[in-house]
C-alpha cells in the first residue's frame, strides 16, 4: 500500500497563476484533509471533506477550493496564486472524522 | 493565537539526557494526539490519551494527558539521535473532526 500521495513535490509559480495539487489515498479512509505548515505556526487546517461528496473550510480556506473527486481523490486549487501562499501543504486521510491521520509527503510551494 | 500552546519551541540535548516537552490550553478535549514529523515528510502519529491522568508508555516515551484534559506532556528519557524531530501535539475541541495542531517542538539530539 502506498498510503497518502501527493503530486508534485515540488512547484514554483508565479503570482497570478493557478494549478492544483493532488492527493490520493488507498486505505479506503472516509475523511480527507489538506493543511499548511509554515515556520513557528504548526499545521493549519485549509479545508477537509468528512465522507465522499461533502466538504467544509477549515481554519485558513481564504484563496483554495478543494474538490472531492471521489472516495480515494481530493485536490486543492488555488486560483490565483499569491506570495502568503508560499508553504508546505501536506494532505492527510482518516478513517473518520476525528481519528488518526495519515499523512502524505507533501508539497512545498513557492509563489513568487 | 494557538488553542494548543507547546513548550519549549526548540530543545537540543545530548544524548542519554531526559527531556520534557509540554502542550497546554486553556479547552477541553475529548482527546489528544501526538505526532512527530522528520525533516521533509509528514507527521507520524506517536499515540492518542483519552482519559483524564492516563498515562501511556512507548519504549522510552511516556505520554501523560492532564487530569482536567487540558493539557498533556510527552517524556523521552535517556534521549537517542533518532528521537530528532518536530514533535506535534494536536486535538479536536469541537469534537467535529477537525484536528487543531500545536506549533511544535523541534528536538534535536546530538551523539
Amino acid at each position: 500500500n502506498a498510503g497518502v500521495t501527493q503530486t508534485p513535490k515540488f512547484q514554483v509559480l508565479k503570482t497570478g497563476q493557478s494549478m492544483t495539487l493532488q492527493c490520493a489515498q488507498d486505505m479506503n479512509h472516509n475523511s480527507m484533509y489538506w493543511y499548511r505548515q509554515d515556520p513557528g505556526m504548526g499545521l493549519r487546517l485549509i479545508y477537509y471533506s468528512a465522507s465522499e461528496g461533502t466538504t467544509d473550510k477549515g481554519e485558513v480556506p481564504n484563496g483554495y477550493n478543494v474538490s472531492r473527486l471521489n472516495k480515494r481523490e481530493f485536490s486543492l486549487r488555488l486560483e490565483s496564486a499569491a506570495p502568503s501562499q508560499t508553504s508546505v501543504y501536506f494532505c492527510a486521510s482518516g478513517r473518520l472524522a476525528g481519528d488518526e491521520q495519515f499523512f502524505g509527503p507533501g508539497t512545498r510551494l513557492t509563489v513568487l | 493565537t494557538q488553542l494548543l500552546e507547546q513548550s519549549p519551541q526548540f530543545l537540543s540535548i545530548q544524548e542519554g539526557e531526559n527531556l520534557t516537552v509540554y502542550c497546554n490550553s486553556s479547552s477541553v478535549f475529548s482527546s489528544l494526539q501526538w505526532y512527530r514529523q522528520e525533516p521533509g515528510e509528514g507527521p507520524v502519529l506517536l499515540v492518542t490519551v483519552v482519559t483524564g491522568g492516563e498515562v501511556k508508555k512507548l519504549k522510552r516515551l511516556t505520554f501523560q494527558f492532564g487530569d482536567a484534559r487540558k493539557d498533556s506532556s510527552l517524556h523521552i528519557t535517556a534521549a537517542q539521535p533518532g528521537d530528532t524531530g518536530l514533535y506535534l501535539c494536536a486535538g479536536d475541541p469541537d469534537s467535529w473532526g477537525k484536528l487543531q495542531f500545536g506549533a511544535g517542538t523541534q528536538v534535536v539530539v546530538t551523539p
